[in-house]
């Protein structure tokens, strides 16, 4: 079956610093999605993007944080001075876009802000 | 708006004996309902699946869940745990654009 891959699967910063995070979606999907879990928490959407735009985000997702697709194959998002309360789980999705299509996940990685 | 209840935040078996994982949901119409799974230090992995097809829906790993609109209720039961079933159970309803997640429920199987 296919995979969503992201990159790193673990990083560490120093509090201030900015972070790339990195995503491999499924070559053929056009929704792309990044969510997050906080340790102990539930999994929280973050925003959600199409044609190369946001189609919607959360309260979560403020001025802080961006996303991008460069080069039509990887999908970033982008945590410019970085908080404590940024550390969690950064999980990074795709999906064709149909409203009962299943996503598909990558295996998150592990933002630590120290 | 959709959004789902997850009533059981812990839930521990003996193996082989069933499992029984709580969610309701609440859509303003149909819902496309979820439920995917977290093993430690993996990603999330999708179990099942419904999208109005039929009620009862079979997923991997031996899980199916009922769809009961009169209860607004999808929960997920499999009638023989296993060692390799402890994990993070997630319902999630569709949006819009995104998917919501309930809170999660941690399965743990004793020997």
């Amino acid at each position: 079956e296919p995979e969503v891959t992201q990159t790193p699967s673990h990083q560490v910063t120093q509090m201030g610093q900015e972070v790339i995070l990195r995503c491999v979606p499924i070559s053929n999907h056009l929704y792309f999605y990044w969510y997050r879990q906080i340790l102990g928490q539930k999994v929280e959407f973050l925003v959600s993007f199409y044609n190369n735009e946001i189609s919607e985000k959360s309260e979560i997702f403020d001025d802080q944080f961006s996303v991008e697709r460069p080069d039509g194959s990887n999908f970033t998002l982008k945590i410019r001075s970085t908080k404590l309360e940024d550390s969690a789980m950064y999980f990074c999705a795709s999906g064709q876009g149909a409203l009962n299509e299943k996503l598909f996940f990558g295996s998150g990685t592990q933002l630590s802000v120290l | 708006a959709q959004s789902v209840t997850q009533l059981d935040s812990h839930v521990s078996v003996s193996e082989g004996t069933p499992v029984l994982l709580r969610c309701n949901y609440s859509s303003s119409y149909s819902p496309s309902l979820f439920w995917y799974v977290q093993h430690p230090n993996k990603g999330l992995q999708l179990l099942l699946k419904y999208t109005s097809a039929a009620t009862l829906v079979k997923g991997i790993n031996g899980f199916e869940a009922e769809f009961k609109k009169s209860e607004t209720s999808f929960h997920l039961t499999k009638p023989s745990a296993h060692m390799s079933d402890a994990a993070e159970y997630f319902c999630v309803v569709r949006g819009n654009n995104d998917m919501r997640f309930g809170a999660g429920t941690r399965l743990t199987v004793k020997p």
